[in-house]
């Protein structure tokens, strides 16, 4: 079962944009994840944020987290090509013991 | 170095065999979690293991075993009963409530049945 949805699927940008990612879930969470995976990679957490929450920070990231719309949002300011990668939210699965995922935004960054 | 290793890095297997995928990690994290991922389909969670020699089905367990001996190991047995094996396969790990902390990935296994 999938929790997380993101949206768009695939977003493309130019280098210098700022690109915004959003997940949408549908029960109550402790706590929300954003991923990221390198073409054929592993994937790499970013950034935690809790349901009490509503704004993080974490260099250029910015996650914001709407628990009334059941909804987080991630913004990639000034991006890079080195940005190009698959974005993943994760939220609590079974038991709070377990990641669930969505199926990702693509982004593309062109220089 | 810390960290989590799978190994291969791709794996071919041929019909009605059985083929197990290694996962190891020194990072001394209790729990231990299998995800399958194929093209536009994200995660999905086949086992997880919270603790050495014990472990819990995820929402894709039919054709895939995994035992947990070690706190360190976590490999998973793709058996001849999973009619479509061919994915790529992620390993993490992470502290006991993965909700509260994040989890690291090994770098994958892609099988392939040929």
């Amino acid at each position: 079962s999938q929790q997380g949805e993101e949206d768009p699927q695939a977003l493309s940008i130019q280098e210098g944009e700022n690109a915004t990612m959003n997940c949408s879930y549908k029960t109550s969470i402790n706590n929300l994840q954003w991923y990221r995976q390198n073409s054929g990679r592993g994937l790499v957490h970013l950034i935690l944020i809790r349901s009490n929450e509503r704004e993080k920070h974490s260099g250029r990231l910015r996650v914001t987290l709407d628990t009334s719309k059941k909804s987080s949002s991630l913004l990639i300011t000034a991006s890079r090509a080195a940005d190009t990668a698959s974005y993943f939210c994760a939220t609590d699965g079974s038991g709070y013991s377990t990641l669930t995922f969505g199926k990702g935004t693509m982004l593309l960054v062109s220089p | 170095d810390g960290g989590i290793t799978q190994s291969p890095k791709y794996l071919f297997r041929k019909e009605g065999q059985n083929v197990t995928l290694s996962c190891e990690q020194n990072l001394n994290h209790d729990a231990m979690y299998w995800y399958r991922q194929d093209p536009g389909q994200g995660l999905r969670l086949i086992y997880y293991s919270q603790i050495v020699n014990d472990f819990q089905k995820g929402d894709i367990a039919e054709g895939y075993s995994v035992s947990r001996e070690k706190k360190e190991s976590f490999p998973l047995t793709v058996t001849s009963a999973q009619k479509n094996p061919t994915a790529f396969y992620l390993c993490a790990s992470s502290g006991r409530l993965v909700m509260n902390t994040e989890a690291f990935f090994g770098q994958g296994t892609r099988l392939t049945v040929v």
